[in-house]
């Protein structure tokens, strides 16, 4: 069965490093998405992304965070200069449509860790 | 910020047990409600996606209910497993939105 995949799947870094958070979607997906969730916390919708562009994003997704699809294949999330409060699991998800009732499907998540 | 909310926050019961819990949400601008099944150190599992007031969604001895004037869903399972244990979101979408909201989610165990 098609699924998404993430790497890795845990990253330490020191604070003000910039990261770059790796997903590889469903092959036949068209619609790309990051959540994540800091510990004991909701999992919290970051940005979506279709067409090579950001369709929606939330407040937190701000200057320090960037989204691409360099290739027909990866996703990838950029933290430009990460803070201690971005220690997060940051998921990937991905569906066929662009639409709120179509199933997102997710990854097994990156633990990014800011120290 | 819209307020999804999860009932109870963790919940242990005997294998053979059946159990339900709630996911209550917004009822305006209503979308859709999906719940996610979730193990640790795995991928988020879809269960249901539900858009329809009265919508009930079954899976195997999973199934769902949805009120959407109430701005509830019920999640029941029937004669639970230590294979169930995991914990089950729900995630509200607003109307023309895209963004699953999600709650903080159901902590069930089931020991045998």
């Amino acid at each position: 069965e098609p699924e998404v995949t993430q790497t890795p799947s845990h990253q330490v870094t020191q604070m003000g490093q910039e990261v770059i958070l790796r997903c590889v979607p469903i092959s036949n997906h068209l619609y790309f998405y990051w959540y994540r969730q800091i510990l004991g916390q909701k999992v919290e919708f970051l940005v979506s992304f279709y067409n090579n562009e950001i369709s929606e994003k939330s407040e937190i997704f701000d200057d320090q965070f960037s989204v691409e699809r360099p290739d027909g294949s990866n996703f990838t999330l950029k933290i430009r200069s990460t803070k201690l409060e971005d220690s997060a699991m940051y998921f990937c998800a991905s569906s066929e449509r662009l639409a709120g009732i179509d199933t997102q499907y997710f990854g097994p998540g990156t633990r990014l860790t800011v120290l | 910020i819209l307020n999804v909310e999860q009932s109870p926050q963790s919940l242990h019961v005997q294998e053979g047990d059946s159990t339900n819990f709630t996911c209550s949400f917004p009822s305006s601008n209503f979308y859709a409600l999906h719940w996610y099944r979730w193990e640790t150190a795995k991928s988020p599992e879809a269960l249901f996606v539900m858009t329809l007031n009265g919508d009930e969604k079954k899976k195997g001895r999973i199934s769902a209910t949805l009120n959407t004037k109430e701005g509830y869903s019920y999640l029941y399972i029937k004669g639970s497993q230590p294979e169930d244990s995991a914990t089950y979101l729900c995630a509200f979408v607003m109307y023309s939105g895209y963004a699953l909201n999600f709650g903080k989610g159901t902590s069930l165990l089931v020991t045998p």
